[in-house]
C-alpha cells in the first residue's frame, strides 16, 4: 500500500470560500501530482511537481495554486471556490526505479462540492 | 481527438469468461503504458505496466503494439472481484506525467 494521504476526504463549502486540499506522502518521493477527475470521466492533469519549490501547470487548466516547500507536502489551493470547482481531487506520487519505470501511486482523494 | 481512447463500454461478462480490453494512444512519442484499475469512488492504482514484448500477470496479459499505437488487456477466468473501471494510460516522453483514458467498465456477474 502507499504511504500517501490526502485531507480532507470530503468538503462541502459555500462559494467565494477559501479552500486547501492537503497531500502528503512519506515514500520521499520527488515528483508529486494533482489530478481531477468528474464521475465517470477520465482523470485530468492540473499540477505536478518534480521537487521542492518546482511547480508546473498540467494539461487542465485550473484556477487553483500549489506549492512544494517541503519534499513530502503538496497542497493545492482554491482562493475563490465557486460551484465549477466541484469534482473530486486526487494526488499522487511517483519514483523512477533502475529501468527508468515510474510508478504513480494515488492518495485516496478529496471529493469537493461547492455550494 | 482524444490522446488516449477507450470504449467506455459496460462490459458485462459471466464469472469465468474471458475478456479483452482494447486502447489506443495519438501521439507516437509515448513511451511507458500502464494500465490501472480503479473501483467505484476509489482512486486509481495500478494493475500492470505494458512492455513491448507483452507481458503477463497470472490471469492479466498486456499487449502493445506500437506500429499501430495499439495496446491491450485480456482479463482470463472473470472473477466477481475484478469488476472495475479499466484505465488505459500512457507517459509522453520527456513528459513525465500521466495521460489517462477515460476507461473501460467491466462488470463481471454472477
Amino acid at each position: 500500500e502507499a504511504d500517501i494521504y490526502q485531507t480532507p476526504r470530503y468538503l462541502v463549502i459555500g462559494t467565494g470560500k477559501k479552500i486547501t486540499l492537503e497531500c502528503s506522502q512519506t515514500m520521499g518521493h520527488d515528483k508529486m501530482y494533482w489530478y481531477q477527475q468528474d464521475p465517470g470521466m477520465e482523470l485530468h492533469l492540473i499540477h505536478y511537481s518534480y521537487g521542492v519549490n518546482s511547480t508546473e501547470k498540467g494539461d487542465l487548466s485550473s484556477e487553483s495554486t500549489v506549492s512544494r516547500i517541503r519534499t513530502e507536502h503538496f497542497p493545492l489551493t482554491l482562493e475563490s471556490a465557486r460551484p465549477s470547482h466541484t469534482s473530486q481531487y486526487l494526488c499522487a506520487s511517483s519514483v523512477s526505479d533502475r529501468a527508468g519505470e515510474e510508478t504513480q501511486y494515488f492518495g485516496p482523494g478529496t471529493r469537493l462540492l461547492v455550494l | 481527438r482524444k490522446e488516449v481512447e477507450q470504449d467506455p463500454g459496460p462490459f458485462n461478462v459471466p464469472e469465468g469468461a474471458t475478456v479483452a480490453f482494447n486502447c489506443t494512444y495519438s501521439n507516437s512519442a509515448s513511451q511507458s503504458f500502464f494500465w490501472y484499475r480503479q473501483d467505484c469512488r476509489k482512486e486509481p492504482k495500478l494493475l500492470m505496466s505494458v512492455y513491448s514484448s507483452g507481458n503477463e500477470d497470472g490471469r492479466f496479459t498486456a499487449q502493445l503494439n506500437r506500429a499501430s499505437q495499439y495496446i491491450s488487456l485480456l482479463i482470463r477466468d472473470s472473477k466477481l472481484s475484478d469488476s472495475a473501471t479499466y484505465l488505459c494510460v500512457v507517459m509522453r516522453t520527456g513528459r513525465r506525467a500521466l495521460t489517462f483514458g477515460s476507461g473501460t467498465r467491466l462488470q463481471v456477474q454472477p
